[in-house]
């Protein structure tokens, strides 16, 4: 039962233009929402994250949307450079204190 | 900092044999973790630590075992290693201080494990 899913394996976008990284998930309980990116041979890094208090939350060229009645966020990317190719894996949680659950990932690469 | 490490960094065992992934974090975190990720998967969460002693099972905890008798150290230890097992191990700790705000984990770079 994969609680949190990003359907698109896979995301090629042109430097410059907008990334948009899609994300659902099936558990009500769930209260805070990660995301994650991760480069070939290396661990996950975090990257932003979103409480479920909040619709939106910015950090620089990244921002994650939440909409809880669609249990639905994203990862808007703007601009995306080449530098953001890498595989993004939303993660959520249904506390502070409690474990994580992933989703399998999506391949983004930006193309010059 | 060093923040999380991990030993080895790859292994290939035999059908059989046991080994330890070892994991260090200098970070004073109290929360330890360890996942593994298949090919085209997410992370699943083997076993995890809330601190020095206190150890509990994850999602998929079955042909492991751990232990966390440090802050620090928090190795995963694999019996009778078996194909199913052939897989990405992480390991990853935190800092949980009774806030309201989730503190991020931190990863280390992983050890690619092959068992044939």
């Amino acid at each position: 039962d994969q609680q949190v899913k990003q359907n698109s394996p896979s995301l090629s976008v042109q430097e410059g233009r907008i990334s948009i990284l899609n994300c659902d998930y099936t558990n009500s309980m769930f209260d805070y929402f990660l995301w994650y990116k991760k480069y070939p041979a290396e661990g996950p890094t975090f990257l932003i994250s979103i409480s479920s208090i909040k619709d939106k939350n910015e950090d620089g060229r990244f921002t994650v949307f939440l909409n809880k009645s669609a249990k639905h966020l994203s990862l808007h990317i703007v601009p995306s450079q080449p530098g953001d190719s890498a595989v993004y894996f939303c993660a959520a949680t249904p506390g502070t204190a409690s474990k994580l659950t992933f989703g399998t990932g999506t391949r983004l690469q930006v193309t010059l | 900092n060093a923040g999380v490490t991990q030993t080895p960094k790859f292994r290939i065992l035999k059908i059989g044999q046991s080994m330890t992934l070892q994991c260090t974090q200098d970070m004073n975190h109290n929360y330890m973790y360890w996942y593994r990720q298949d090919p085209g998967m997410g992370l699943k969460l083997i076993y995890y630590s809330v601190g020095a002693g206190i150890t509990d099972k994850g999602e998929v905890p079955n042909g492991y075992n751990v232990s966390r008798s440090t802050t620090e150290d928090f190795p995963l230890r694999l019996e009778l290693a078996a194909p199913s097992q052939t897989s990405v191990y992480f390991c990853a700790s935190s800092y949980y201080g009774g806030s309201d705000s989730y503190d991020e984990q931190f990863f280390g770079p992983g050890t690619r494990l092959t068992v044939l």
